[in-house]
């Protein structure tokens, strides 16, 4: 099993619609990450959690410390949202751990017009 | 733009060969992480680098090494390459993440360095 994992692995949407991709993790973390890879390949930093909630324009990033998961939200989705979607997680492993991130296997999302 | 850098964005070289891959961190940014993203195996992080020394290590093959220069750019080289090497390589810089969570900060990826073996 994964440390971390993600759903749904792919999902297509009607622009508009309000989407949910989840994550869950079985390590204890310091932080969590929502990561977006457009189809020319690069990634770029959503949000960083460590508890509660981050909004930020459409989209929202939620996490549940206790229930180790993790949830991103996009409101009146749009196709230019239309991205890999990769959940990362950093372990709380104290200072022989450094900063490395465990990532999820993605969620490609496909937004139609 | 994050202002990270990476250089070459392609690379294309024959089973065997060397390669070496550059990264230049956001200004101010002390540590730099690499990770390879492959089709098989998504997105897997290889080392880190804090201030000029390793400071984690992950699934890093090793013909592979990486270092960290006085002007805080890295370069990650890979040799004896094989077939299954072919990936995207990515690095990110943040401004810390020497452990602890107060000390954490967010990572910022570059564009990416797209190797194929041949």
């Amino acid at each position: 099993k994964n440390e971390v994992e993600q759903s749904p692995q792919n999902l297509t949407a009607q622009e508009g619609e309000f989407i949910t991709i989840n994550c869950s993790y079985s390590v204890g973390i310091s932080a969590l990450h929502w990561l977006q890879q457009h189809p020319g390949g690069g990634i770029v930093s959503l949000f960083m959690l460590s508890s509660g909630k981050k909004k930020h324009g459409r989209l929202i990033a939620t996490i549940n410390i206790q229930e180790k998961h993790s949830s991103l939200h996009i409101t009146a989705s749009h196709p230019r949202d239309s991205a890999v979607y990769i959940c990362a997680v950093r372990s709380r492993g104290g200072e022989t751990s450094g900063s490395r991130l465990t990532f999820g296997e993605g969620t490609q999302l496909t937004v139609n017009p | 733009d994050s202002g990270v850098t990476q250089t070459p964005k392609h690379l294309i070289t024959a089973t065997g060969q060397r390669v070496t891959l550059r990264c230049s961190p956001r200004s101010g940014d002390l540590s730099v992480y690499w990770y390879q993203q492959s089709l098989d195996q998504g997105l897997q992080f290889l080392i880190q680098y804090y201030n000029g020394e390793e400071r984690a290590k992950g699934n890093i093959l090793e013909r592979f090494s990486a270092q960290q220069f006085p002007d805080l750019h890295s370069e990650l080289n890979l040799s004896s390459l094989e077939l299954g090497d072919s990936a995207l390589y990515f690095c990110a810089s943040s401004l810390e993440g020497t452990g602890g969570p107060s000390s954490y900060n967010e990572q910022f990826f570059g564009p990416g360095t797209r190797l194929t073996v041949l």
